[in-house]
């Protein structure tokens, strides 16, 4: 089965610095999907950015994009100008390609606070 | 659009009674929808997946029995907690997965549900 690792359970970054967050998983498939989800404490979850793992370019939204390492299994997440809105639990995920996809495999989250 | 919701937000139920949760998709179709539970502090845990007209995949150490999920139709799943106890007190997501286009490669997440088991 699919792994999804964060390392970083909690990180603080001052309003308007930049903080990139870890992830790491573990697969032996070549064709998958990988996500940053964002968990405000209204705990909805929220889509933060996608990368397909067959694009080379990394992903960007805003100011959010990705650092994607496929040979290293490594999908980082860089915040640009932190926000106090940003403040929430980040979770990484990974699901397979294909139509028939089964299921989120999703890391253990990273608590990020702003510090105004 | 690919709006989720939930219902209730909030249920404080009895120990012993059942309780049902509610997932639609309000403005497209969901093929699949899933079931997740979160501990405070935690991940989500997947406990089920569930196609539209077919029974549920559980995950292993999900009990069916206790957990019944419903997919009925292409826009509403239920998930019924039967003979709660209080340690099923928990929050409880659903997401949606689309039939086509980008809807098909994400999962839209509900509001999620507070359980409380008194």
């Amino acid at each position: 089965a699919q792994t999804v690792t964060q390392s970083q359970p909690e990180m603080s970054v001052q309003e308007a610095e930049t903080v990139t967050l870890s992830c790491t998983y573990d697969t032996s498939e070549s064709d998958y999907y990988l996500f940053w989800y964002k968990q405000p404490p209204s705990r909805q979850m929220i889509l933060v950015i996608r990368q397909e793992a067959y694009k080379q370019q990394n992903a960007t939204e805003n100011r959010f994009s990705v650092n994607f390492q496929k040979a290293a299994k490594s999908f980082s997440l860089k915040i640009s100008d932190s926000q106090l809105g940003d403040a929430a639990m980040y979770f990484c995920a990974y699901r397979s390609g294909g139509y028939n996809f089964n299921k989120f495999y999703f890391g253990s989250g990273t608590k990020l606070n702003v510090k105004p | 659009g690919a709006v989720v919701s939930q219902h209730p937000s909030w249920v404080i139920c009895k120990s012993g009674t059942s309780v049902k949760i509610e997932c639609r998709s309000l403005d497209f179709q969901a093929t699949t929808m899933f079931w997740y539970r979160q501990f405070p502090k935690q991940s989500l845990m997947l406990m089920a997946t569930s196609n539209e007209g077919s029974k549920a995949t559980y995950e292993q150490g999900v009990e069916k029995d206790k957990f019944l999920i419903n997919h009925a139709s292409l826009t509403l799943s239920t998930l019924t907690v039967t003979s709660a106890h209080p340690e099923d007190s928990s929050f409880y997501i659903c997401s949606a997965r689309g039939t086509s286009g980008r809807l098909s490669y994400e999962q839209y997440f509900g509001p999620g549900t507070r359980l409380t088991v008194t």
